[in-house]
This record gives structure tokens, sequence and C-alpha cells, in this order.
């Protein structure tokens, strides 16, 4: 069966910090990839998704950046974190073939300090 | 642009009744549809889908009602229990401009069960 990683769970970061998220998908290939972002009260917003390795599609600017090195591996990054930022990150996966429903993993709640 | 609206952030419903889940969406040219229930501090988990060809779905206590003239689906949920509450969000997806498909998530919609 399929399983997705993602972690850490939780992190509190200085502003101006990096940051790195990383999402690991097991028992498929060539996953469809994404990460969401819901901040506090609101609905889940599609920071960026990838059809494949090193393809990434971006939904909002922002301060952040996605990229995809390995098939089932999907990484969120940033040079340097914003107050905004904050927030419980999703990443999730779902089959390449046509529409299909997406799975997600526990998300990682981010405070920026 | 909110392209998937939940009007309602919280519903409040006895045990045993029907619990309905409205959801609004502007883009036509989504074709499919789904519902994700949410417990605090864990992603959603899929529940229910449709597809644009279709108007009624069912799974269980689960059916989703799709009204494409109106652009209108709903979550039904009957009977209601106390482990059905938590956050029930609604999606839409279409073809993305890359390939692959895009979801765009509604609100979502807080429903308690009482007991």
């Amino acid at each position: 069966s399929q399983t997705i990683h993602q972690w850490p769970a939780t992190l509190v970061q200085p502003v101006g910090s990096p940051l790195s998220l990383e999402c690991t998908v097991e028992g498929t290939s060539n996953p469809n990839l994404y990460w969401y972002r819901q901040a506090a009260g609101r609905g889940l917003q599609l920071l960026f998704y990838s059809v494949g390795i090193g393809q990434i599609s971006s939904e909002v600017p922002q301060n952040l950046s996605a990229s995809r090195p390995q098939d089932r591996q999907f990484i969120l990054s940033s040079k340097k974190l914003l107050l905004s930022d904050s927030g419980f990150y999703l990443c999730a996966w779902s089959e390449v073939r046509g529409n299909q429903p997406q799975h997600f993993g526990d998300g990682t709640r981010l405070s920026i300090l | 642009d909110q392209q998937v609206k939940q009007n309602s952030p919280s519903l409040s419903v006895q045990e045993g009744r029907i619990s309905i889940l409205n959801c609004d969406y502007t883009n036509s040219m989504f074709d499919y549809f789904l519902w994700y229930k949410k417990y605090p501090a864990e992603g959603p988990t899929f529940l229910i889908s449709i597809s644009s060809i279709k108007d009624k779905n069912e799974d269980g206590r689960f059916t989703v009602f799709l009204n494409k003239s109106a652009k209108h689906l709903s979550l039904h949920i009957v009977p209601s229990q106390p482990g059905d509450s938590a956050v029930y969000f609604c999606a839409a997806s279409a073809r993305g401009n890359t390939g692959g498909f895009k979801t765009i998530f509604g609100a979502g919609t807080r429903l308690f069960v009482k007991a």
C-alpha cells in the first residue's frame, strides 16, 4: 500500500532563517505531488504541484520554492522566512492517471517567531 | 478569487439526523469534485468524489449531489454520528496548464454532531 511521510511535525523558526520541509511517498511510481498551506482559520491553498522529476508549477507568488529531486521526494524551501509564512503545511500525492483523489501527509505546523 | 466556496464556516447537528454541507464553484472547467474530512493536527482524508458526468454518488452514510447548472454540490451524511465531527473540505479539480490535475479547496465547514 502507498504511504506518505512528511517531517518534521512541528517547527519553530526565527524570521529570516532558511526552511526545508521534506515529503516522501512510498508504494507508487511517478505520482503527482503537491504542497498546500492552511493558514489559521482558512482553507487549503495550493502552493506547488509537480507531475514529474524537476517539473514544478507554482500557484502563488511567494517567499517559498519547491523541488523534486527524485520521483517520490518533494521538498519545500525558503531562503529567508517571513512572519507570514507561519501555517500548517501539507504534502499530498495522487495517481497520475486521470482525476484521482489526493492523499495527504500529517502536515507540518510551522511557527515563525 | 475564490473558485470554490463553502459559505457556512460551521454546522451543528443532532446525532442521528442528517448533515448537509454545501459548496459552490465558479469555474466551469472543473470536472471532478471531492469531499475531504479533517481532524485537528492531521492531514485531510479523502471521503467521496463525483465526476461531472454524474449527479449523485453514494457510499454508505455519505452521498454527494452535483448540480452542474447551478455550480453547486452538497454532501449529505445520514445518520450523523459524533465521530463525524470534523472539518469538511469541498474540492474541485481540473487539468492544469502543465499536465496533471489541479485541485482547488474550499475554506472548509466545521461540523459538530451532538450526542
